[in-house]
């Protein structure tokens, strides 16, 4: 099994709501990662979880708060989103975090702020 | 100046065609990605490099790491590889975690 699989895989939601975007392997990784993209740009980094550990928050506001149940599971949760968060979010994992792995990127969420 | 520079922008061949899409970096790197994104979204990893070159099926990536600098080749192109292909490298000694990404290179393969 080489899939990171994200649910859901669209998302419309309002500026008040709150909800989560979620990401699973069964891969035995233990480096997850969330992406952001936006339209004809590459993914920019938002988080590292090492070991289930948030080992890199490249300062995100703090409407998105990311959670590492076990090792296998990554959730982002979302709370008074801007429409310029709309966007699609990529969740990847690698053996271990660093350099020189092999990453696996999920389907994506495509998340709509309205 | 971007890190990883990526030509062409866009790209448009015939279905049969032979591909090149180039990739230049400015850091020292312990690996390369070339990956391709479809439109809807997922990204797939085609290879992971550190020297020389590899090949899988119609795809041949190669890397000269002196010159740092690498190629994804396509051979006998077809529609279904109208895709996004990215270049990104994971950096030595930059921050852990973090793949510099190149700004892709959208292939469009006419039938």
């Amino acid at each position: 099994d080489t899939e990171v699989t994200q649910t859901p895989k669209h998302l419309v939601m309002g500026m008040t709501n709150k909800k989560s975007l979620k990401c699973e392997q069964h891969m035995g990784h233990r480096a997850m990662y969330w992406y952001k993209q936006k339209a004809k740009k590459p993914p920019e980094l938002m988080f590292v979880y090492s070991y289930e550990k948030l080992s890199i928050n490249e300062s995100v506001p703090s409407r998105f708060s990311p959670e590492c149940p076990n090792s296998s599971l990554l959730n982002l949760h979302l709370h008074a989103l801007q429409p310029e968060d709309s966007a699609l979010y990529l969740c990847a994992s690698s053996p271990k975090e660093g350099d020189g792995n092999t990453i696996y990127f999920g389907e994506g969420s495509w998340l709509t702020v309205v | 100046k971007n890190e990883v520079e990526q030509s062409p922008q866009n790209l448009t061949a015939q279905e049969g065609e032979f591909i090149t899409i180039n990739c230049s970096y400015s850091v020292g790197i312990s690996a390369l990605h070339w990956l391709q994104q479809h439109p809807g979204g997922g990204i797939v990893s085609l290879f992971m490099l550190s020297s020389g070159k590899k090949k899988h099926g119609r795809l041949i990536a190669t890397i000269n790491i002196q010159e740092k600098h690498s190629s994804l080749h396509i051979t006998a192109s077809h529609p279904r590889d109208s895709a996004v292909y990215i270049c990104a490298v994971w950096r030595w000694g930059g921050s852990q975690g973090n793949l510099i990404f190149g700004k892709g290179t959208k292939l469009s393969v006419k039938p």
